[in-house]
Protein backbone atom coordinates (compact mmCIF):
# COMPACT_ATOMS: atom_id res chain seq x y z
CA UNK A 1 0.00 0.00 0.00
CA UNK A 2 2.33 2.86 -1.19
CA UNK A 3 2.05 6.23 0.39
CA UNK A 4 3.88 8.13 -1.89
CA UNK A 5 4.41 6.59 -5.67
CA UNK A 6 6.40 8.06 -8.74
CA UNK A 7 6.71 6.57 -12.28
CA UNK A 8 8.66 6.00 -14.14
CA UNK A 9 11.62 4.67 -11.60
CA UNK A 10 14.49 5.25 -14.21
CA UNK A 11 14.27 7.71 -17.23
CA UNK A 12 16.92 7.94 -19.77
CA UNK A 13 16.91 10.54 -22.46
CA UNK A 14 18.64 11.90 -25.27
CA UNK A 15 19.97 16.36 -24.62
CA UNK A 16 17.04 18.33 -25.76
CA UNK A 17 13.85 16.24 -25.09
CA UNK A 18 10.86 16.97 -23.20
CA UNK A 19 9.77 14.12 -20.12
CA UNK A 20 7.42 14.06 -17.50
CA UNK A 21 7.44 12.26 -13.97
CA UNK A 22 4.21 12.03 -12.07
CA UNK A 23 3.72 11.60 -8.19
CA UNK A 24 0.63 10.29 -6.12
CA UNK A 25 -0.41 10.37 -2.75
CA UNK A 26 -2.43 8.72 -0.91
CA UNK A 27 -1.94 9.83 2.91
CA UNK A 28 -4.75 12.45 1.90
CA UNK A 29 -2.22 15.25 2.61
CA UNK A 30 -2.31 19.12 1.58
CA UNK A 31 1.10 19.91 0.56
CA UNK A 32 3.38 18.17 -2.20
CA UNK A 33 6.73 18.75 -3.04
CA UNK A 34 9.40 18.19 -5.71
CA UNK A 35 13.19 17.65 -4.64
CA UNK A 36 16.38 17.42 -6.62
CA UNK A 37 19.29 15.04 -5.49
CA UNK A 38 22.31 15.26 -7.47
CA UNK A 39 25.22 12.68 -7.96
CA UNK A 40 26.51 13.73 -4.41
CA UNK A 41 23.36 13.16 -2.69
CA UNK A 42 22.58 16.51 -1.70
CA UNK A 43 18.86 17.08 -1.31
CA UNK A 44 17.21 20.20 -2.52
CA UNK A 45 13.70 21.81 -2.69
CA UNK A 46 12.50 22.84 -6.10
CA UNK A 47 8.80 23.54 -5.51
CA UNK A 48 6.08 22.60 -3.52
CA UNK A 49 2.61 22.96 -3.89
CA UNK A 50 -0.33 23.30 -1.20
CA UNK A 51 -3.73 22.61 -2.10
CA UNK A 52 -3.13 22.49 -5.85
CA UNK A 53 -1.48 25.74 -5.31
CA UNK A 54 2.17 26.84 -5.85
CA UNK A 55 3.91 27.97 -2.47
CA UNK A 56 7.53 27.45 -3.14
CA UNK A 57 9.57 27.92 -5.83
CA UNK A 58 13.32 28.04 -5.85
CA UNK A 59 15.96 29.27 -8.47
CA UNK A 60 14.55 26.69 -10.82
CA UNK A 61 14.41 27.12 -15.13
CA UNK A 62 11.68 27.70 -15.69
CA UNK A 63 12.33 24.56 -18.19
CA UNK A 64 10.82 22.89 -15.12
CA UNK A 65 6.94 23.10 -15.08
CA UNK A 66 5.25 21.42 -11.89
CA UNK A 67 1.68 20.89 -12.53
CA UNK A 68 -0.80 19.98 -9.69
CA UNK A 69 -4.28 18.66 -11.34
CA UNK A 70 -5.43 18.05 -7.44
CA UNK A 71 -4.05 17.60 -4.03
CA UNK A 72 -3.18 13.59 -4.78
CA UNK A 73 -1.21 14.58 -7.79
CA UNK A 74 2.31 16.51 -8.77
CA UNK A 75 3.62 16.37 -11.83
CA UNK A 76 7.11 17.54 -13.29
CA UNK A 77 7.01 18.41 -17.03
CA UNK A 78 10.86 19.18 -17.83
CA UNK A 79 11.10 20.72 -21.88
CA UNK A 80 14.54 21.04 -23.50
CA UNK A 81 16.31 18.21 -21.09
CA UNK A 82 20.33 19.04 -20.21
CA UNK A 83 23.20 17.09 -18.86
CA UNK A 84 23.06 18.94 -15.51
CA UNK A 85 19.33 17.59 -15.73
CA UNK A 86 20.74 14.23 -14.61
CA UNK A 87 19.77 13.41 -10.48
CA UNK A 88 17.10 11.62 -8.85
CA UNK A 89 14.18 13.37 -8.36
CA UNK A 90 12.17 12.75 -5.42
CA UNK A 91 8.12 13.39 -4.63
CA UNK A 92 7.27 14.31 -1.26
CA UNK A 93 4.29 15.10 0.61
CA UNK A 94 2.94 16.54 4.13
CA UNK A 95 -0.40 16.87 5.93
CA UNK A 96 0.69 21.08 5.03
CA UNK A 97 3.31 23.33 4.60
CA UNK A 98 1.56 25.71 7.16
CA UNK A 99 2.42 23.78 9.45
CA UNK A 100 6.20 23.74 11.03
CA UNK A 101 6.67 20.33 12.52
CA UNK A 102 5.09 17.86 9.63
CA UNK A 103 6.63 15.12 8.96
CA UNK A 104 7.47 14.91 4.93
CA UNK A 105 6.96 11.19 3.33
CA UNK A 106 9.31 10.81 0.24
CA UNK A 107 8.59 9.01 -2.59
CA UNK A 108 10.78 6.22 -3.91
CA UNK A 109 12.49 8.71 -6.31
CA UNK A 110 13.17 9.21 -10.35
CA UNK A 111 16.61 8.48 -11.76
CA UNK A 112 16.64 10.68 -14.62
CA UNK A 113 19.69 10.38 -17.06
CA UNK A 114 20.35 12.07 -20.23
CA UNK A 115 22.38 11.47 -23.00
CA UNK B 1 18.14 32.03 3.80
CA UNK B 2 18.87 29.12 5.87
CA UNK B 3 22.14 26.96 5.79
CA UNK B 4 22.31 23.74 7.38
CA UNK B 5 26.38 22.50 7.42
CA UNK B 6 26.31 18.63 8.02
CA UNK B 7 29.66 16.48 9.60
CA UNK B 8 30.88 13.84 8.67
CA UNK B 9 30.42 13.46 5.17
CA UNK B 10 31.39 9.90 6.01
CA UNK B 11 31.58 7.52 8.95
CA UNK B 12 32.62 4.04 8.92
CA UNK B 13 32.42 2.76 12.89
CA UNK B 14 32.21 -1.11 13.90
CA UNK B 15 29.30 -2.99 14.88
CA UNK B 16 28.18 -2.40 18.41
CA UNK B 17 29.66 1.15 18.65
CA UNK B 18 28.01 4.60 18.65
CA UNK B 19 27.69 6.54 15.73
CA UNK B 20 27.71 10.58 16.57
CA UNK B 21 26.45 13.10 13.36
CA UNK B 22 26.40 16.74 13.91
CA UNK B 23 24.71 19.65 11.95
CA UNK B 24 25.09 23.28 12.32
CA UNK B 25 22.04 26.12 11.16
CA UNK B 26 22.29 29.60 10.71
CA UNK B 27 18.80 31.01 10.75
CA UNK B 28 17.73 31.53 14.46
CA UNK B 29 14.17 30.98 13.56
CA UNK B 30 14.21 27.43 12.33
CA UNK B 31 12.30 25.61 14.94
CA UNK B 32 11.93 22.20 13.96
CA UNK B 33 14.75 19.81 13.37
CA UNK B 34 14.56 16.49 11.74
CA UNK B 35 16.26 13.72 10.99
CA UNK B 36 16.11 11.25 7.60
CA UNK B 37 17.38 8.34 6.87
CA UNK B 38 18.22 7.05 3.44
CA UNK B 39 18.73 3.68 2.35
CA UNK B 40 20.31 2.83 -1.01
CA UNK B 41 17.36 2.80 -3.85
CA UNK B 42 15.49 4.51 -1.48
CA UNK B 43 13.71 8.03 -0.30
CA UNK B 44 14.05 9.32 3.16
CA UNK B 45 12.21 8.24 5.81
CA UNK B 46 12.42 10.07 9.04
CA UNK B 47 13.78 8.23 11.91
CA UNK B 48 13.47 11.08 14.63
CA UNK B 49 12.90 15.17 15.36
CA UNK B 50 13.48 17.81 17.94
CA UNK B 51 11.68 20.87 18.66
CA UNK B 52 13.58 24.30 19.30
CA UNK B 53 12.15 24.03 23.04
CA UNK B 54 13.60 20.79 23.38
CA UNK B 55 16.93 20.52 24.11
CA UNK B 56 17.03 16.18 23.87
CA UNK B 57 14.68 13.46 22.37
CA UNK B 58 15.00 9.78 22.98
CA UNK B 59 13.71 6.67 20.81
CA UNK B 60 15.44 3.21 21.64
CA UNK B 61 18.81 3.22 20.27
CA UNK B 62 18.78 6.79 18.44
CA UNK B 63 18.60 10.27 20.07
CA UNK B 64 19.35 13.63 18.92
CA UNK B 65 20.24 16.98 21.14
CA UNK B 66 20.13 20.28 20.29
CA UNK B 67 22.02 23.63 21.66
CA UNK B 68 19.83 26.61 20.48
CA UNK B 69 22.18 28.88 21.92
CA UNK B 70 25.47 27.60 19.46
CA UNK B 71 22.58 26.99 16.95
CA UNK B 72 23.73 22.64 16.22
CA UNK B 73 22.08 19.30 16.96
CA UNK B 74 23.31 16.50 16.72
CA UNK B 75 22.38 12.93 16.18
CA UNK B 76 23.54 9.95 18.09
CA UNK B 77 22.69 5.99 17.29
CA UNK B 78 24.25 3.51 19.91
CA UNK B 79 24.60 -0.36 19.62
CA UNK B 80 25.04 0.50 15.59
CA UNK B 81 24.28 -2.32 13.74
CA UNK B 82 24.36 -3.02 9.93
CA UNK B 83 21.22 -2.40 8.87
CA UNK B 84 22.03 1.16 10.07
CA UNK B 85 24.23 1.83 6.90
CA UNK B 86 22.20 4.20 5.02
CA UNK B 87 22.83 8.28 4.49
CA UNK B 88 21.86 10.06 6.72
CA UNK B 89 20.17 13.93 6.38
CA UNK B 90 19.47 16.25 9.18
CA UNK B 91 17.29 19.10 8.10
CA UNK B 92 16.27 22.39 9.30
CA UNK B 93 12.59 23.76 9.42
CA UNK B 94 11.87 27.81 8.93
CA UNK B 95 9.06 30.28 7.59
CA UNK B 96 9.47 30.83 4.23
CA UNK B 97 6.85 33.37 3.97
CA UNK B 98 3.02 33.51 5.40
CA UNK B 99 2.53 30.61 7.66
CA UNK B 100 4.22 28.15 4.98
CA UNK B 101 7.25 26.37 6.30
CA UNK B 102 10.44 25.07 4.38
CA UNK B 103 12.89 22.07 4.88
CA UNK B 104 16.77 23.00 4.25
CA UNK B 105 18.81 19.57 4.27
CA UNK B 106 22.32 19.11 5.24
CA UNK B 107 24.46 17.61 2.41
CA UNK B 108 24.21 14.14 4.05
CA UNK B 109 26.46 11.71 5.77
CA UNK B 110 26.92 8.00 4.74
CA UNK B 111 27.26 5.68 7.55
CA UNK B 112 29.24 2.40 7.21
CA UNK B 113 28.79 -0.23 9.94
CA UNK B 114 31.05 -3.30 9.66
CA UNK B 115 29.71 -6.74 11.32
Amino acid sequence: DTAVSQTPKYLVTQMGNDKSIKCEQNLGHDTMYWYKQDSKKFLKIMFSYNNKELIINETVPNRFSPKSPDKAHLNLHINSLELGDSAVYFCASSQDVQGAYNEQFFGPGTRLTVL
Amino acid sequence: GENVEQHPSTLSVQEGDSAVIKCTYSDSASNYFPWYKQELGKGPQLIIDIRSNVGEKKDQRIAVTLNKTAKHFSLHITETQPEDSAVYFCAANRNSGGSNYKLTFGKGTLLTVNP
